[in-house]
């Protein structure tokens, strides 16, 4: 069975673009998490989807934003790029909110 | 003072050794993740416990909710294991609070 797909693996934006990251979660699962990874931090948190809707958010400006589709795959974007949006994005996701979140490899944004 | 902590930062070991690491919380949660970042970013999910104890092969993983603690052990360690180590947290509406890592180096 396929496990969390992103793509693409690599994105090379300049600065005030706007980056689409895509996240395919477990057949069945209905939860997709987004993080981020900015060099040298840790992961952040930035949004749950579930079921089609967006349950939270973490302290992120609202040029982050993103959706879930009807058959759960999801998307995240991010306008007016910033040279500190370069990060790896890491998508998971769960078959229900309680359960285990799987990961996908990443999406590496580069900000130029 | 970060709400999940980590220890130690970074561990370096010989192949064969039993591993440990830490992962303390201030936080009231519902579970705790434990996952493996390899080099390049991609991240594999290790444990999710919310009690006791969980074992797969040679990883094994604890919490004791009472003191807010977790630890993973590695037995039988090997070059292969080298990754970062990485403590999370879910605390509430599905937001996961990750420690900064744990950096494993077992040398051969």
């Amino acid at each position: 069975e396929a496990g969390v797909t992103q793509s693409p693996t690599h994105l090379i934006k300049t600065r005030g673009q706007q980056a689409t990251l895509r996240c395919s979660p477990i057949s069945g699962h209905t939860s997709v998490y987004w993080y981020q990874q900015a060099l040298g931090l840790g992961l952040q948190f930035l949004l749950w989807y579930d079921e089609g809707e967006e349950r939270n958010r973490g302290n992120f400006p609202p040029r982050f934003s993103g959706r879930q589709f009807p058959k759960y795959s999801s998307e995240l974007n991010v306008n007016a790029l910033e040279l500190e949006d370069s990060a790896l994005y890491l998508c998971a996701s769960s078959l229900t909110p309680q359960t285990e979140a799987f990961f996908g490899q990443g999406t590496r944004l580069t900000v130029v | 003072k970060n709400e999940v902590e980590q220890s130690p930062q970074n561990l370096t070991a010989q192949e064969g050794e039993f591993i440990t690491i830490n992962c303390s919380y201030s936080v009231g949660i519902s579970a705790l993740h434990w996952l493996q970042q390899h080099p390049g970013g991609g991240i594999v999910s290790l444990f999710m416990l919310s009690s006791g104890k969980k074992k797969h092969g040679r990883l094994i993983a604890t919490i004791n909710i009472q003191e807010k603690h977790s630890s993973l052990h590695i037995t039988a360690s090997h070059p292969r294991d080298s990754a970062v180590y990485i403590c999370a947290v879910f605390k509430g509406a599905q937001k996961l609070v990750f420690g900064q890592g744990t950096r494993l180096t077992i040398n051969p």
